[in-house]
């Protein structure tokens, strides 16, 4: 199975700041079916980006996804205060599905 | 727009057999593919398998040979059964909806399970 291990582990970051996320592949990452979800507590996992770099319905511009093969990026331009929350990559080119273990973005 | 609802007993004895349903409301569960998906409180996600509208399924291996998944279009539902159960499979379990591609694109609320005597 495809091993993804996202870092930093905790981003803490001020409002406005850039937050960018980094997801690494064990193995190249079919098609780059790619996905990143953001979590706050409580709730379920929402999709932001699919594709490596396609935004999903309704999630603002500032969200951006990057990346091919092994390596993949999820950047937020400038956090907005409702961006402090859990985010996960997960491919689904190759079963099992797997997701990475998370990064937090908290507020410094 | 489509909506998941998880419903099942929310504990359930070590050595027994958790049982879940997902009921699918505003949409059809066809022609889509269905997934279950795990979460241990303070713990990253794990896909536990997903199941076509068809019937046909494709499941974890670390957790296929205790995993069973039916899909009932009648009733516009599909089950999750997860056999001797251990302390290690307590989490809040999600149902959820795949696009065309793969995507997990809707996501039940989840309901949490705890294994426990």
């Amino acid at each position: 199975e495809i091993v993804l291990t996202q870092s930093p582990g905790t981003l803490s970051l001020s409002p406005g700041e850039r937050a960018t996320l980094s997801c690494r592949a064990s193995q190249s990452v079919n098609s780059n079916y790619l996905a990143w979800f953001q979590q706050k507590p409580g709730q379920a996992p929402r999709l932001l980006i699919y594709g490596a770099s396609s935004r999903a319905t309704g999630v603002p511009d500032r969200f951006s996804g990057s990346g091919s093969g092994t390596d993949f990026t999820l950047t937020i331009s400038r956090l907005e205060p409702e961006d402090f929350a859990v985010y996960y990559c997960q491919q689904y080119g190759s079963s099992p599905w797997t997701f990475g273990q998370g990064t937090k973005v908290e507020i410094k | 727009q489509v909506q998941l609802q998880e419903s099942g007993p929310g504990l359930v004895k070590p050595s027994e057999t958790l049982s879940l349903t997902c009921t699918v409301s505003g949409g059809s569960i066809s022609p889509h593919y269905w997934s279950w998906i795990r979460q241990p409180a303070g713990k990253g996600l794990e896909w536990i398998g997903r199941i076509y509208a068809s019937g046909s399924t494709s499941y974890n291996p670390s957790l296929k040979s205790r995993v069973t998944m039916s899909v009932d279009t009648s009733k516009n539902q599909f089950s999750l059964k997860l056999s001797s159960v251990t302390a290690a499979d307590t989490a809040v379990y999600y149902c959820a909806r795949e696009s065309n591609g793969g995507v997990i694109v809707v996501w039940g609320q989840g309901t949490l399970v705890t294994v426990s005597s």
